[in-house]
């Protein structure tokens, strides 16, 4: 059984660009939910996709969006790079409806 | 929203101490986890425990849903437990984990 994984693990990028972070869910999982993490700060839920769709969505801008392929894995895209942008991104893999959720090592991004 | 509230903001022990940590929450769940994250950024999940009691090795959990709160108990700690301990919580019906602030526990040698 493989466990949840991103990639890539460092990204550096500029104010402006865009950036596509991945996610490979652990095996047999069909949801994904993706948190940034601030310094210092908990995770915060960007949003979940549940069979392609998304399942729901935290208080971030449109410019966070997402996507999930048929074999579950799944990008998160971040259009306009903004300097507060740089954080922490966690994937996380689960069955549907509140089971425990499983996080990949995450994607360190700095915004200069 | 649901608020979770995590006690005391920081720890600091001397290996072989036992500690209590506690999490606070202020509507129902259906969820609740606790994790620790490594000095990497990786999240590893301790449990999974919306209601009751589990234990793990020198680990062990209870959360009393009733009374909204839950506490994760380290026996005789060692260095390699230092870093930060998240409990996170879900609503009922919800989609998100919802993540306190942490306890961040440095064990010294």
């Amino acid at each position: 059984e493989t466990g949840v994984t991103q990639s890539p693990t460092h990204l550096i990028k500029t104010r402006g660009q865009q950036v596509t972070l991945r996610c490979s869910s652990q095996s047999g999982h069909n949801t994904v939910s993706w948190y940034q993490q601030a310094l210092g700060q908990g995770p915060q839920f960007i949003f979940q996709y549940y069979r392609e769709e998304e399942n729901g969505r935290g208080n971030f801008p449109p410019r966070f969006s997402g996507l999930q392929f048929p074999n579950y894995s799944s990008e998160l895209n971040v259009n306009a790079l903004e300097l507060d942008d740089s954080a922490l991104y966690l994937c996380a893999s689960s069955l549907p409806w509140g089971e425990t959720q499983y996080f990949g090592p995450g994607t360190r991004l700095l915004v200069l | 929203g649901i608020q979770v509230e995590q006690s005391p903001p920081d720890l600091i022990l001397q290996e072989g101490a036992n500690s209590t940590l506690r999490c606070n929450f202020s509507d129902s769940v259906n969820n609740l986890q606790w994790f620790h994250q490594n000095p990497w950024g990786q999240l590893i999940n301790l449990f999974y425990i919306p209601s009751g009691t589990k234990q793990n090795g020198r680990l062990s959990a209870t959360t009393v849903a009733t009374e909204r709160y839950s506490l994760l108990y380290i026996s005789s700690s060692q260095t390699t437990d230092s870093g930060v301990y998240f409990c996170a919580v879900e609503r009922p019906a919800g989609t998100a984990l919802i993540f306190g602030k942490g306890t961040t526990l440095s064990v010294s040698s």
